[in-house]
């Protein structure tokens, strides 16, 4: 039973474009958000977080929207660069434990 | 500064063999997390530690696997009689403490033949 969703495994976005990354969640006991991002033959990076008593957060570029009704949340980036292309992860825990559950990930490419 | 370290970074075995992983966190991190990540997945938690306390082994598949953190900074992921469905990329993760970010290494590709 995935408890994190990236329903779409690929993206692709024109250099300049927004790009919007999803993710749904099941547990309504999930209150940390976190986007990772990972180059080939890398380990995952930390990108940006949100707390659920938060509807957004932004960091430059990049901002994470919580829609906690929906549970649902997007990682948008504009505009997108080259250097963005990279494969998304969207990660979740709850107040009671440090483990972090992960999606299956949304590969982007920004193209010139 | 140093991130997070694995060895060995590919690992090939035998079926039946024991192998052990080893992490080495980022200097100062009290929590250190092991993760499993197959091809087109994400990382799946395995267990994690506090200092050298484990807090959580919920994640570990069966009895063959096992960690440890004896001084609270290098971790050992030990797999026992491996299998081939035990191959993987395996990834550790440290973090200033609970609730923060965590920094993952580059992992350990683990391949049973």
């Amino acid at each position: 039973d995935q408890q994190v969703k990236q329903n779409s495994p690929s993206l692709s976005v024109q250099e300049g474009r927004i790009s919007i990354l999803n993710c749904d969640y099941t547990n309504s006991m999930f209150d940390y958000f976190l986007w990772y991002k990972k180059y080939p033959a890398e380990g995952p990076t930390f990108l940006i977080s949100i707390s659920s008593i938060k509807d957004k957060n932004e960091d430059g570029r990049f901002t994470v929207f919580l829609n906690k009704s929906a549970k649902h949340l997007s990682l948008h980036i504009v505009p997108s660069q080259p250097g963005d292309s990279a494969v998304y992860f969207c990660a979740a825990s709850a107040d009671n434990t440090d483990k972090l559950i992960f999606g299956t990930g949304t590969r982007l490419q920004v193209f010139p | 500064g140093a991130g997070v370290s694995q060895s060995p970074r590919y690992k090939v075995t035998k079926r039946g063999q024991d192998v052990a992983l080893r992490c080495d966190p980022i200097s100062g991190h009290v929590s250190l997390y092991w993760y499993r990540q197959a091809l087109g997945q994400g990382p799946e938690f395995l267990t994690y530690f506090n200092y050298e306390a484990q807090q959580d082994k919920s994640g570990l598949p069966n009895d063959r696997f096992s960690a440890e953190r004896p001084e609270g900074s290098i971790s050992t992921l030990t797999i026992q009689r491996t299998e081939q469905r035990d191959s993987a990329m395996y990834r550790c993760a440290s973090s200033l403490d609970s609730y923060n970010e965590q920094f993952f290494g580059p992992g350990t590709r683990l391949t049973v033949l």
